[in-house]
């Protein structure tokens, strides 16, 4: 059992690139979410999606986002890389909606030039 | 606005018994976790409250106050795998988890 996959496990990227970062879980877990993690400032959330096909803004989504073709996947992308975007990316999910435990990807460190 | 306080550093000596704090203050409330989160790696589960009280798990307990919003996390016999950042969260009345920043534990021989 992979549990959610992220990919890839590092990058630099250019300024004014676009790039995806993936994620991938196989727990058939309904929810799923992106948070940005940088020093000092703790888990910051970026989208979720509470369900295929849905998508909502979380507390910083503005430069990114994302889709929710399926259940087991959910890219973030960004259109346009600044250097404020330098920052680790986890994605998580949790089967529901409620008061269930987030289990988390392992990570993607971007760099952004 | 939702608030999330923890101490930013706490230092013990192995062996030893620690307590870290967590106060909040969010709209609404609907749980509290704790998660472990080793340097350079993905955050992982610890524990979850709901209910005032303690609760144990092995070397770790977790305490809640929901009427003093507050909550501690209680590590017994520090080992030094123990060195690692403690991320408090809360869950909102949107069942969102608002994260606090962390409390990195340094344990010393």
């Amino acid at each position: 059992i992979a549990g959610i996959t992220q990919a890839p496990t590092s990058q630099i990227l250019a300024a004014g690139r676009r790039m995806t970062l993936r994620c991938t879980q196989d727990m058939r877990h309904n929810a799923m979410y992106w948070y940005r993690q940088d020093l000092g400032l703790g888990l910051r959330l970026i989208h979720y999606s509470n369900t295929a096909g849905t998508t909502g803004k979380g507390e910083v989504p503005d430069g990114y986002s994302v889709s929710r073709a399926n259940t087991d996947d959910f890219p973030l992308t960004l259109a346009s890389a600044v250097p404020s975007q330098t920052s680790v990316y986890f994605c998580a999910s949790r089967p529901g909606q409620g008061s269930d435990t987030q289990y988390f990807g392992p990570g993607t460190r971007l760099t952004v030039l | 606005g939702q608030n999330i306080d923890q101490p930013t550093e706490m230092t013990a000596t192995e062996g030893a018994i620690v307590q870290i704090n967590c106060t909040y203050q969010t709209s609404g409330f609907n749980g509290l976790f704790w998660y472990q989160q080793h340097a350079g790696e993905a955050p992982t589960f610890l524990s979850y409250n709901v209910l005032d009280g303690l609760e144990e798990k092995g070397r770790f307990s977790s305490f809640l106050s929901r009427s003093k919003g507050y909550s501690y996390l209680l590590l017994k016999e520090l080992q030094m795998k123990d060195s690692a950042s403690y991320l408090c969260a809360v869950v909102d009345s949107n069942y969102q988890l608002i994260w606090g920043a962390g409390t990195k534990l340094i344990i010393k021989p």
